[in-house]
């Protein structure tokens, strides 16, 4: 089945700890992205990448940093200069600008 | 600036209530609109895209619609698994593939 994976599903971060999620597709998108979503908030982009070796910064991007070496992969890496990184966080790829599919997204949670 | 504004925030509907759902939505020439479905700690899951004003689609008990300024999801005869937070997002004619959400309306169908 093609779809897109995150993991884990639960993470808890201490204070001035960096932390890695995981996204990986097998859906054959060039493009990918991260967004935090917030209670009552709409989702914001971090950050995006359409195409390998290549990535751009979204709407939120301090204190995240991301790579892009395989296709397939697009990992979000939260850093200790996030002030508030408790958010359920999620990761979609399309073809691009065309419709983004989402994945089952990280509850990260700052001890 | 692109802004996507939904309402009601909340809607409570008993089964076979039928009801709409509004994404009103300014955007420097409309690439695309989208609407999603989000159950709790879920990723997004796509409904429907929406590329011209007038054009409409439909699932099963749910209907979209689109005019110059905003977009409707039309809920006939809704049943209980038919609860969730329905999302827009507009794609600007001149972005990359950005998209920019709504907050989500939060619905609840009850027996």
């Amino acid at each position: 089945d093609g779809g897109i994976t995150q993991s884990p599903k639960y993470l808890f971060r201490k204070e001035g700890q960096n932390v890695t999620l995981s996204c990986e597709q097998n859906l054959n998108h060039d493009a990918m992205y991260w967004y935090r979503q917030d209670p009552g908030q709409g989702l914001r982009l971090i950050y995006y990448s359409q195409i390998v070796n290549d990535f751009q910064k979204g709407d939120i991007a301090e204190g995240y940093s991301v790579s892009r070496e395989k296709k397939e992969s697009f990992p979000l890496t939260v850093t200790s200069a996030q002030k508030n990184p408790t958010a359920f966080y999620l990761c979609a790829s399309s073809t691009p600008g065309d419709t983004q599919y989402f994945g089952p997204g990280t509850r990260l949670t700052v001890l | 600036e692109d802004q996507v504004t939904q309402s009601p925030e909340a809607l409570r509907l008993q089964e076979g209530e039928s009801s709409s759902l509004n994404c009103s939505y300014t955007v420097s020439g409309l690439r695309g609109l989208f609407w999603y479905r989000q159950d709790p700690g879920k990723g997004p899951e796509f409904l429907f895209t929406l590329y011209s004003a007038g054009e409409e689609k439909e699932k099963e008990r749910l209907k979209a619609t689109l005019t110059k300024k905003e977009s409707f999801l039309h809920i006939t005869a809704p049943k209980p698994e038919d609860s969730a937070t329905y999302l827009c997002a507009v794609q600007a004619g001149d972005s990359w593939g950005k998209l920019q959400f709504g907050a989500g309306t939060q619905v609840v169908v009850t027996p």
